[in-house]
């Protein structure tokens, strides 16, 4: 069965804190993304990358970095927390194919809250 | 640009009713279509999708969608709801080659009442 994992379910973090929030797929997909979801708001795109080290800003990016040093891992890093990034975290992969991509894959999420 | 309508952010059915989520696209080229739920906690999981071959499309779970592109919908529908499909689902629209991106509506919350 296909995975996407990511690293925490559930993180509770203070202000200015840094944040690391992993996600590894086992799928050989070329395509990763971080999504944020806000209640009303649906999923709003933070980075994605199509290729080891590339990277590109989606609608959301502030306060976010990523990296992506291999295939299978995307991170996406919280260089000083701020209350409004209290949210649930979802990443998702998919494969190119037929010079589009196809459907997502979405990992189970992690809800974060910045205190 | 693309962009995707959810209509109604929460619907509310008896069990055994017919279910229907409502999604309207807007895209300015062949776009692919997804219908994704989502359980309380939980990732989304894909239930369907269309890419430009049968207009009528069978997801999982006893749910199907159909493309109309006159009417730009793609609405998900179930003949009878069961207490196990009360979720959140998604509307998504991806489009355009060499693009990456997709666009999410912005949800319906079904509830199944007994």
């Amino acid at each position: 069965d296909v995975k996407v994992t990511q690293s925490s379910r559930y993180l509770v973090k203070r202000t200015g804190e840094k944040v690391f929030l992993e996600c590894v797929q086992d799928m050989d997909h070329e395509n990763m993304f971080w999504y944020r979801q806000d209640p009303g708001l649906g999923l709003r795109l933070i980075y994605f990358s199509y290729d080891v080290k590339m990277k590109e800003k989606g609608d959301i990016p502030e306060g976010y970095s990523v990296s992506r040093e291999k295939k299978e891992r995307f991170s996406l890093i919280l260089e000083s927390a701020s209350t409004n990034q209290t949210s649930m975290y979802l990443c998702a992969s998919s494969q190119h194919r037929e010079g589009r991509t196809g459907e997502l894959f979405f990992g189970e999420g992690s809800r974060l809250t910045v205190l | 640009a693309q962009s995707v309508t959810q209509l109604g952010s929460h619907v509310s059915v008896s069990e055994g009713a017919l279910v229907l989520l409502r999604c309207n696209y807007s895209s300015s080229v062949p776009p692919y279509l997804f219908w994704y739920v989502q359980y309380p906690n939980q990732g989304l999981q894909l239930l369907l999708k269309y890419t430009s071959a049968a207009t009528l499309v069978k997801g999982i779970n006893g749910f199907e969608a159909e493309f109309k592109k006159s009417e730009t919908s793609f609405h998900l529908t179930k003949p009878s709801a069961h207490m196990s499909d009360a979720a959140e689902y998604f509307c998504a629209v991806s489009g355009g080659s060499g693009t990456y991106k997709y666009i999410f509506g912005t949800g319906t919350r079904l509830k199944v009442l007994a």
